[in-house]
């Protein structure tokens, strides 16, 4: 199946910094999502994203398909974005299973 | 946007009980709903997909007659932790697909935390 991995694992920011997250897969994807999982467990959508560029107040995301990867923006961070944020990139029809990456663990300090 | 509940939102229970989740969509029609598993710092494991009127397809290695799925309606999936032991202490969570803006995306629930004693 198809590989997923998320850079850095870890990433310690102070509020207002800004932070890029990347996502590599290994095959083609039919559609990719990346998702917010906060302190008490709920994940939270952010982008439905198979390519191109989407923006979300101070969260952007960008699929490049044909080179295998999507990135995740986060301009002047606050410390409600700490948490886990994990991208699933699905490579079936509309309803088939999301992969998910390891996630990669933010913690913004005030 | 839409929402997914699950009920519990955790449970405690001993050794050989079972314990049943329950997962809905308040406001969209799920086709397909997914059941998850997580162990603390660690990513999502898929444990099965099941599809309204027909039974859960189980990833490898998740046994079947352990964890019973049902899917009775496009709103409700439930799964069911038979006989439930220590090591199946985790936090589950389950998603549901549903159409949002003309494309297919998957919502989670809030997740469901067992213990058992």
């Amino acid at each position: 199946g198809i590989q997923v991995e998320q850079s850095p694992p870890d990433l310690i920011l102070q509020e207002g910094a800004n932070s890029t997250l990347r996502c590599n897969f290994s095959d083609s994807v039919n559609n990719l999502q990346w998702f917010h999982q906060n302190p008490w467990g709920q994940l939270i959508n952010l982008f439905y994203i198979p390519s191109g560029t989407k923006q979300n107040g101070r969260l952007s995301a960008t699929t490049v398909a044909t080179e295998r990867y999507s990135l995740l923006y986060i301009s002047s961070s606050q410390t409600t974005d700490s948490g886990v944020y994990f991208c699933a990139p699905c490579q079936g029809r509309a309803n088939s299973k999301l992969t998910f990456g390891k996630g990669i663990t933010l913690s913004v300090r005030p | 946007g839409a929402v997914v509940s699950q009920h519990p939102s955790w449970v405690i229970c001993k050794s050989g009980t079972s314990v049943k989740i329950e997962c809905r969509s308040l406001d969209f029609q799920a086709t397909t709903m997914f059941w998850y598993r997580q162990f603390p710092k660690q990513s999502l494991m898929l444990m099965a997909t099941s599809n309204e009127g027909s039974k859960a397809t189980y990833e490898q290695g998740v046994e079947k007659d352990k964890f019973l799925i049902n899917h009775a309606s496009l709103t409700l999936s439930t799964l069911t932790v038979t006989s439930a032991h220590p090591e199946d202490s985790s936090f589950y969570i389950c998603s549901a697909g549903g159409l949002a803006g003309g494309r297919y995306e998957q919502y989670f629930g809030p997740g469901t935390r067992l213990t058992v004693t």
